[in-house]
């Protein structure tokens, strides 16, 4: 499999603190993106970060990436109880498939 | 304009039972994906379509077969449901043509194998 890995698998932080979650992959990517799935719902793009990136930022959101580690993070700040759900990474190579990772399950507590 | 549909939202299928499940979109975009999603797995590539009348494997495709049967339309098909495929099935659609283009995900269908 060429999945990454999330880490951590889940997060419970109060409300108004930030989040951090963590991915890793396993081959040399061209994008690396990150997803949100509230419970019962199908995924909802978040951002998209390119190889040649460094940090990007949307909002309340900041993705970084480090092509020689391999992993990227996904940070939001000031957290809110609607932040409540699992965030996945995906990573593309340059074909049409997205290869995403396990996801973090987040419990933002009001 | 609905995006991305996907029927039915629930099924319960007996073991050697065949179905399928469809997918629709009025984004008019070029790419459509199938995806399975288990507990603890993440999301699986099951096939893809880059284009009309274009299909190929993704990570999982061994017991499901699908047609793009036109520009909006891209079913997937069980035809000897197992127990291993219970899971809940997304269909994903992308406009351009590489791993650049973000996907848009219909609601899932949640699939029970008896």
């Amino acid at each position: 499999s060429q999945q990454g890995e999330e880490d951590p698998q889940a997060l419970s932080i109060q409300e108004g603190e930030n989040a951090t979650m963590n991915c890793s992959y396993k081959t040399s990517i061209n994008n690396l993106q990150w997803y949100r799935q509230n419970s019962g719902r199908g995924l909802v793009h978040l951002i998209l970060i390119r190889s040649n990136e460094r940090e990007k930022h949307s909002g309340r959101l900041r993705v970084t990436l480090d092509t020689s580690k391999k992993g990227s993070s996904l940070l939001i700040t000031a957290s809110r109880a609607a932040d409540t759900a699992s965030y996945f990474c995906a990573s593309g190579a340059g074909s049409y498939q997205l290869t995403f990772g396990k996801g973090t399950k987040l419990s933002v507590i009001p | 304009n609905a995006g991305v549909t996907q029927t039915p939202k629930f099924q319960v299928l007996k073991t050697g039972q065949s179905m399928t499940l469809q997918c629709a979109q009025d984004m008019n975009h070029n790419s459509m994906y199938w995806y399975r999603q288990d507990p603890g797995m993440g999301l699986r590539l099951i096939y893809y379509s880059a284009s009309e009348g274009t299909t190929d494997k993704g990570e999982v495709p061994n017991g499901y077969n699908v047609s793009r049967l036109n520009k909006r339309e891209f079913s997937l098909r069980l035809e000897s449901a197992a127990p291993s495929q219970t899971s809940v099935y997304f269909c994903a659609t992308a406009g351009g043509g590489s791993s650049y283009n973000e996907q848009f995900f219909g609601p899932g269908t949640r699939l029970t194998v008896l």
